[in-house]
């Protein structure tokens, strides 16, 4: 069953924006993981939060997590071309299974 | 570079053949997965194997068959596969699956084709 959802399916930003994406999930986790995708290639792990931690800083990314809401958000500052890709949220439980959702398109425009 | 290799990148085969995907990873990680990733479908976890044991199978079907001879490698078996089965096929490897604790390294994946 689909465990992670993002919000929005797609975003489609100008360079030096900032970008929001949004993940809600359905049942208690361990730890909750954020990758990026580029087009055909596998997924790169960008940020691990756990599910006793808040918010997570890693350069221009900041990754929130509210377990009473059962929500995370990622927030990429001063985006750049380069950062185009899909995004995804993965929910962590016991017994090493990490549950995606479908992800987020981003596009950052020059 | 993620320190996870897979070959081949592409792969186009006919429903009666046999062909084996092939992951290794360079990491020292136990533990190591197969995942499908279709168009418009979330990545789905086919495969885990933890100190060679398999330890999940997700429902898959017996068409698919895995191989993990040793902590660093590990094969996909395929045979008299569907149209369906078309998709990215990702390998992974982490420290260990205990608690999840620890992030995976994804290799480049191999683009799969039936016809």
């Amino acid at each position: 069953s689909q465990q992670g959802e993002e919000d929005p399916q797609a975003l489609s930003i100008q360079e030096g924006e900032n970008a929001t994406m949004n993940c809600s999930y359905k049942t208690s986790i361990n730890n909750l993981q954020w990758y990026r995708q580029n087009s055909g290639r596998g997924l790169v792990h960008l940020i691990l939060i756990r599910s006793n931690e808040r918010e997570k800083h890693s350069g221009r990314l900041r990754v929130t997590l509210d377990t009473s809401k059962k929500s995370s958000s990622l927030l990429i500052t001063a985006s750049r071309a380069a950062d185009t890709a899909s995004y995804f949220c993965a929910t962590a439980n016991q017994g090493g299974k990490l549950i995606f959702g479908q992800g987020t398109e981003l596009s950052v425009k020059p | 570079e993620t320190g996870v290799t897979q070959t081949p990148r592409h792969l186009v085969m006919g429903m009666t053949n046999k062909k084996s995907l092939k992951c290794e990873q360079h990491l020292g990680h136990n533990a190591m997965y197969w995942y499908k990733q279709s168009a418009k479908k979330p990545l789905e976890l086919m495969f885990v194997y933890n100190f060679k044991e398999q330890t999940e199978n997700n429902s898959v079907p017996s068409r698919f068959s895995p191989e993990c001879p040793n902590s660093s490698h590990l094969f996909l078996h395929l045979h008299t596969l569907q149209p369906e089965d078309s998709a990215l096929y990702l390998c992974a490897s982490s420290q260990e699956t205990r608690d999840s604790r620890h992030e995976q390294y994804f290799g480049p994946g191999t683009r799969l084709t039936v016809t």
